[in-house]
């Protein structure tokens, strides 16, 4: 069975650029959410996809975009990255009747 | 705003021994608790769920919630190196909403 798949495994952006990542989730699972780990600090939930929409969004601007697709992956859109967005861009998946996520192994994006 | 508190450690605990690892939240509406381990470089793991207020056994484990304290514990028995880890407790509002997480408590334990 696998598990939630998450690509790039790492990525170094400049300041100002644009970042697309990417996330597979669990077989049998149909929503994803996104979060976003700095170091020291635990995940900070960025937003949640449900039926190729975006369902509930944490204290995040504009700026971080997404998008699910009919085989339920999904993207994460970052613009004019700032060097504060360096961090562990967590994935998980869950099913939509039950609470449990299971996290992907995650993509660490570091602007320069 | 929700909030989920963990002492941030290190806690260190010898080979053997029970860890007893905190978290304190804030919003009476939390429905669904939730511990990870997280090693170095990694992602968070599952390790259990808990929903009811008492206890909830599995394996070594044991997660405990008072929802009157607003209070989660986890405790790990006959503690191994490999459970040195970060622990992160979450809690949500019931069914598939975000997860709102503490700042995790790093665990060693020492051989």
């Amino acid at each position: 069975d696998a598990g939630v798949t998450q690509s790039p495994t790492h990525l170094i952006k400049t300041r100002g650029q644009q970042v697309t990542l990417r996330c597979s989730p669990k077989s049998g699972h149909d929503t994803v959410s996104w979060y976003q780990q700095a170091l020291g600090q635990g995940p900070q939930f960025i937003f949640q996809y449900y039926e190729e929409e975006e369902r509930q969004r944490g204290n995040f601007p504009d700026r971080f975009s997404g998008h699910q697709f009919p085989n339920y992956s999904s993207e994460l859109n970052v613009n004019a990255l700032l060097l504060g967005d360096s961090a562990l861009y967590l994935c998980a998946s869950s099913w939509t009747r039950t609470d449990t996520q299971y996290f992907g192994p995650g993509t660490r994006l570091t602007v320069l | 705003q929700k909030e989920v508190e963990q002492n941030s450690g290190p806690l260190s605990v010898p080979e053997g021994a029970i860890a007893s690892l905190n978290c304190t939240y804030s919003d009476r509406g939390s429905q669904s608790f939730f511990w990870y381990r997280q090693y170095s470089g990694k992602s968070p793991e599952l390790i259990m769920s808990i929903y009811s207020n008492g206890d909830k056994e599995d394996g070594r484990f044991t997660a405990q919630l008072n929802k009157a304290s607003q209070y989660v514990s986890l405790l790990i028995r006959d503690s191994q190196p490999s459970d040195s880890a970060t622990y992160l407790c979450a809690v949500n509002e019931g069914g598939a909403d975000g997860l709102t997480f503490g700042k995790g408590t790093h665990l060693i334990i020492q051989p």
